[in-house]
């Protein structure tokens, strides 16, 4: 089965640090996605990369940068994290875009305070 | 308002019996929709995937949808306490490639 991973699994940042959180797949997909998750709201589209080097501005960008260093990495960067940005959020792989499924890892649990 | 919206909100059934959950767009660009179910403390998995009107059913889960109203349903039978879980419906937008999700319905099976 796919698999994408996440760490870290939960973090407690303060208001106005840095936050990285990084994902890693192994499915050899072209696409890569970062959601957030909050009662209520479902899963919010934040951004996605269908290349290495390349990201673009999914539903809800403001606040949050993205990195693509590689086919298997994407990283989440809240460069000011606010208490707004506590959530949880989810990382996911796919082969062929919008019209193909999405493989989830297991989710991060941030907390900022 | 969500561009896909999801009911009920949260749905309790008896052990096998059946569960119906519902998803409408508000976008006719939507036209590719997907079934996701999310245990507790864990990513969303896809369930099923239907593109075209009418009936796709894989083992207990059928999936329905009319395009021209724009509403799919998923319908579980012989309904287990394993499928306590949330369910999200997602919507594939033609108009800029992008997938939207629904705000989820939370359904819990009593043994």
């Amino acid at each position: 089965e796919a698999a994408v991973t996440q760490s870290p699994r939960s973090k407690v940042a303060v208001t106005g640090g840095k936050v990285t959180l990084s994902c890693h797949q192994t499915n050899n997909h072209d696409y890569m996605y970062w959601y957030r998750q909050d009662t209520g709201h479902g899963l919010r589209l934040i951004h996605y990369s269908y290349v290495a080097d390349s990201t673009e501005k999914g539903d809800i960008p403001d606040g949050y940068k993205a990195s693509r260093p590689s086919q298997e990495n994407f990283s989440l960067i809240l460069e000011l994290a606010s208490l707004s940005q506590t959530a949880v959020y989810f990382c996911a792989s796919s082969g062929l875009g919008g019209l193909d499924t999405q493989y989830f890892g297991p989710g991060t649990r941030l907390l900022v305070l | 308002q969500q561009k896909v919206q999801q009911s009920p909100e949260s749905l309790s059934v008896p052990e096998g019996g059946m569960a119906s959950l519902n998803c409408t767009s508000s976008d006719r660009n939507f036209q590719y929709f997907w079934w996701y179910r999310q245990h507790s403390g864990e990513g969303p998995k896809a369930l099923m995937s239907i593109f075209s009107d009418g009936d796709k059913k894989e083992g207990r889960f059928t999936a329905h949808l009319n395009k021209a109203s724009l509403h799919v349903s998923l319908h579980i039978r012989d309904s287990q306490p394993s499928d306590s879980a949330l369910y999200f419906c997602a919507a594939f937008n033609y108009g800029n490639e992008k997938i939207t999700f629904g705000a989820g319905t939370k359904l819990t099976i009593k043994p």
